[in-house]
């Protein structure tokens, strides 16, 4: 079974903080995914990694910015947190052979 | 742009019976998928089905069928048999052919009644 794991299910943040959100895949994936989820506006693309050190900006990439340095790790980082970015964040991973991207269990934000 | 537009927010359905998900989709890619997930109370998106643009027949898994009409740019999901557990947020999503983006619906949530 492929498994996706997100550091933290719940967090809570000062306005101003660096934040770093962690994503694992045990799977060898070489896509990886960031999205937020916010209530009525469903999942929005942060951003993505199509392999180590390779990124590209998603719909919403402004505020965060993402790190890729070992195939299984792909991190979000918001390097100045505001309470604008408070939301579900969600992690996932693609499997190109059956096209299905797997995600992890969400790490829910609260910036204060 | 790619967009999906899911246009039922809420839908109730009772238990036992078939429910349909609407979902419609925007593109000017020739070669895309399409896709379901689940989202129930505990936050995890659990894949459901997958359908080709090039697939000619309908995708089924168990109780999920997605009735894709390529000319209408729609492809809606059919659960037959609802069931408790069926109670979820459900979104729709599609990625051109590349894989490198996924696109998602704002999601319907789907109450079934005992």
């Amino acid at each position: 079974d492929v498994k996706v794991t997100q550091s933290s299910r719940y967090l809570v943040k000062r306005t101003g903080e660096k934040v770093f959100l962690e994503c694992v895949q045990d799977m060898d994936h070489e896509n990886m995914f960031w999205y937020r989820q916010d209530p009525g506006l469903g999942l929005r693309l942060i951003y993505f990694s199509y392999d180590v050190k390779m990124k590209e900006k998603g719909d919403i990439p402004e505020g965060y910015s993402v790190s890729r340095e070992k195939k299984e790790r792909f991190s979000l980082i918001l390097e100045s947190a505001s309470t604008n970015q408070t939301s579900m964040y969600l992690c996932a991973s693609l499997q190109r052979n059956t096209d299905t991207q797997y995600f992890g269990p969400g790490t829910r934000l609260t910036v204060l | 742009a790619q967009k999906i537009t899911q246009t039922q927010p809420g839908m109730f359905v009772q238990e036992k019976e078939a429910v349909t998900l609407d979902c419609t989709y925007d593109t000017s890619d020739q070669s895309y998928g399409l896709f379901w997930y689940k989202q129930p109370s505990s936050g995890e998106m659990i894949f459901l089905i997958y359908q080709g643009s090039y697939d000619e027949q309908n995708a089924t898994e168990g109780r999920y069928s997605l009735n894709f009409q390529k000319a209408r740019k729609s492809a809606n999901l059919v659960i037959s048999a609802s069931q408790l557990g069926d109670s979820a947020m459900y979104f729709c999503a599609m990625t051109p052919n590349n894989f490198n983006k996924f696109y998602f619906g704002s999601g319907t949530k789907l109450n079934v009644k005992p």
